[in-house]
């Protein structure tokens, strides 16, 4: 069972790249690395996934290096809507299985003008 | 599309009250989840479902019951309400393979 580690919070400004780190050491050979992001009294929303080496969509970058035992979620030039708590799970999405997917406390992003 | 609906978006109960929360999706999900989330905290998985007439429980099933009769629809029971149960509860679905939809939320209090 992968179980991930992130910082609780950070704070950025305006701007900035922010990269948020998550560890997961214990990741297995069928896990897949997820980042939701999560405004408050809203669901998670889904930002990105990988597998290894690195992904890129329009909203963030998701860096693994080879031995998968970390990813870092990279955010672009953030604004003040950033502000948010982002989630990394590690899990199989084809496997059945869905308690082997664990939610952590993800890591609070301030974003200040 | 409406994605993934949920009903109620609040409710209040009384110790001991039963009541059951709605869960709609409209994406031909195989797969849907009940999760809650406490103040401050990550998503629990309390029962999740890999297709119609198809449940199992996850991580905090205890207190909760569930049925998937259609497709689309998730059903999340409480017999007997506990305080403990106080949280917002929040619903998804996805395909084999994909990352999952969350619902709105339902807000619950049990006093």
């Amino acid at each position: 069972l992968a179980k991930t580690t992130q910082p609780i919070s950070m704070d950025s400004y305006e701007g900035q790249e922010v990269n948020i780190t998550c560890s997961h050491n214990n990741i297995a050979t069928n896990d897949y690395i997820t980042w939701y992001q999560q405004f408050p009294s809203q669901g998670p929303r889904f930002i990105i996934q990988g597998y290894k080496t690195k992904v890129t969509n329009e909203v963030a970058s998701l860096f693994i290096p080879a031995d998968r035992k970390s990813s870092t979620l990279s955010l672009p030039r953030v604004s003040l809507s950033d502000t948010a708590v982002y989630y990394c799970l590690v899990g199989d999405p084809w496997y059945s299985s869905a308690s082997k997917i664990i939610f952590g406390s993800g890591t609070r992003l301030s974003i200040r003008p | 599309n409406a994605g993934v609906t949920q009903t109620p978006k609040f409710r209040v109960l009384k110790t001991g009250q039963s009541m059951t929360l709605l869960c709609a999706q409209d994406m031909n999900h195989e797969y849907m989840y009940w999760y809650r989330q406490d103040p401050g905290m990550g998503l629990r998985l309390i029962h999740y479902s890999v297709g119609e007439g198809t449940t199992a429980k996850g991580e905090v099933p205890d207190g909760y019951n569930v049925s998937r009769l259609k497709k689309q629809n998730f059903l999340l029971g409480l017999e007997s309400a506990a305080p403990s149960q106080t949280s917002v509860y929040f619903c998804a679905s996805k395909f084999d393979g994909g990352s999952e939809f969350f619902g709105p939320g339902t807000r619950l209090t049990v006093l």
